[in-house]
């Protein structure tokens, strides 16, 4: 795997608890994704960043936000957990957005959170 | 809406066989499209990109077809093996560059 970790690897929590999932990446890639997989609906993008600060939201961001204070690292944080939000997730990292090379995504190893 | 299907969630081959795979989708113009392999506990891993204005993309046993009037991407794997077995998603590039995945199609290769 490209040098992405992700952490926790596995959390269970409540309902209405706070919960935050940590990216990092060794590989000084500009652009982090944080996706979630459920079965049936395949990956969504919850939010970006292309770059330090700068974050923008994906298709299913509600209730989620994050943060990006350094390029190693992308938060991903649930303010207030609710059952809905039991996936598992996923982040990614990419060094281009545009159509030529270097647009791949190498994708850490997923976090899976079950919300009681 | 717009849309992305991958042709049944789950595909039974014999090993030695083409598999083939289908992508199809509504109301994108891509500029890219992308084939992801992920296997069960994993991340999905990147296999190929394809150009809109590309017909063909080969690697090894891979080949990927792109057929931007048709809304169709085509991805092959040639001669078989059960080490394929795997999920493989689709993924295109949207309007504002962001990667949307299908949910899959689930490839196995029996012995």
């Amino acid at each position: 795997d490209a040098g992405i970790t992700q952490s926790p690897r596995h959390k269970v929590t409540e309902t209405g608890t706070p919960v935050t999932l940590r990216c990092h990446q060794t590989e000084n890639h500009r652009y982090m994704y944080w996706y979630r997989q459920d079965p049936g609906h395949g990956l969504r993008l919850i939010h970006y960043s292309y770059g330090v600060k700068d974050t923008d939201k994906g298709e299913v961001s509600d209730g989620y936000s994050v943060s990006r204070s350094k390029t190693e690292d992308f938060l991903l944080t649930l303010e207030s957990a609710t059952s809905s939000q039991t996936s598992v997730y996923f982040c990614a990292i990419s060094e281009s957005q545009a159509s030529g090379d270097n647009n791949e995504q190498f994708f850490g190893p997923g976090t899976r959170l079950t919300v009681l | 809406s717009q849309k992305i299907e991958q042709n049944s969630e789950a595909l039974n081959i014999q090993e030695g066989k083409t598999a083939t795979l289908t992508c199809n989708y509504t109301n994108y113009s891509p500029a890219y499209l992308q084939w992801y392999r992920q296997d069960p506990g994993r991340g999905p891993v990147f296999l190929l990109l394809i150009r809109e204005n590309e017909k063909e993309k080969r690697k090894e046993r891979l080949k990927v077809t792109f057929d931007t009037t048709l809304k169709q991407s085509l991805f092959h794997i040639t001669a078989s093996q059960p080490a394929d077995s795997a999920t493989y998603l689709c993924a295109l590039s949207g309007s504002a560059r962001q990667l949307t995945f299908g949910s899959g199609t689930q490839l196995t290769v029996l012995p």
